[in-house]
């Protein structure tokens, strides 16, 4: 089955820098690389998506890197600021909405 | 438009009982699935349910089970409760699986097994 990995399981940057957390998977058959925040007592909250057919996909200060060659992705955080703080995972599925095979999260502090 | 509704919210069983969850999806969504979330394992897929139908489930023994209603609506259950059963239970909705859309999650309910 797939397996996805994550680094690193944690990171401390200073506000204004900038955060990267990086992921492999295994399974080829996967085509579709979600990344969710989780906060303190509540669930998984989606906050960038991409797809097989994409290498790279930015929303505002979150980015997200595709290379299906290499069988990684990587989410990227600009100008970081203390809400970011959370436990951020990576997953991986065939398609949205499919059963999600997630990393082991990254929990990113954000200091002032 | 409400999000996914997860109840109870937290529940302390004991050794040996069993337990039933509750989800309701977002209107709409017919796609139900179940993870659980351990400090140890992270977040690992127990099954998934569209149309009343078990479309796929995760490495979890037997004493895991779910089923969805017809309106949607999703129940999974715990038999036999170990202490190792502790962990945050998370439901993800979604449209339809072949129709592109991600899943959304609920807040999850906290099972305590002491």
């Amino acid at each position: 089955g797939e397996n996805v990995e994550q680094h690193p399981s944690t990171l401390s940057v200073q506000e204004g820098d900038s955060a990267v957390i990086k992921c492999t998977y295994s399974d080829s058959a996967s085509n579709y690389f979600p990344w969710y925040k989780q906060e303190l007592g509540k669930g998984p909250q989606l906050i960038i998506d991409i797809r097989s057919n994409v290498g790279e996909k930015k929303d505002q200060r979150i980015a997200v890197t595709l290379n299906k060659t290499a069988k990684h992705f990587s989410l990227h955080i600009t100008e970081t600021q203390p809400e970011d703080s959370a436990v951020y995972f990576c997953a991986a599925s065939k398609s949205p909405g499919y059963a999600l095979n997630f990393g082991k999260g990254t929990s990113l502090l954000v200091t002032p | 438009k409400a999000g996914v509704t997860q109840t109870p919210r937290y529940l302390i069983k004991t050794r040996g009982q069993q337990v039933t969850l509750s989800c309701s999806p977002i209107s709409g969504h017919r796609s139900v699935s179940w993870y659980q979330q351990t400090p140890g394992q992270g977040l690992q897929f127990l099954f998934e349910y569209f149309s009343e139908t078990q479309r796929n489930k995760g490495n979890f023994p037997g004493r895991f089970s779910g089923r969805q209603f017809s309106n949607s609506r999703s129940e999974m259950n715990v038999s036999t409760l170990e202490l190792g059963d502790s962990a945050l239970y998370l439901c993800a909705s979604s449209p339809n699986p072949g129709q592109g859309a991600e899943a959304f999650f609920g807040q999850g309910t906290r099972l305590t097994v002491v």
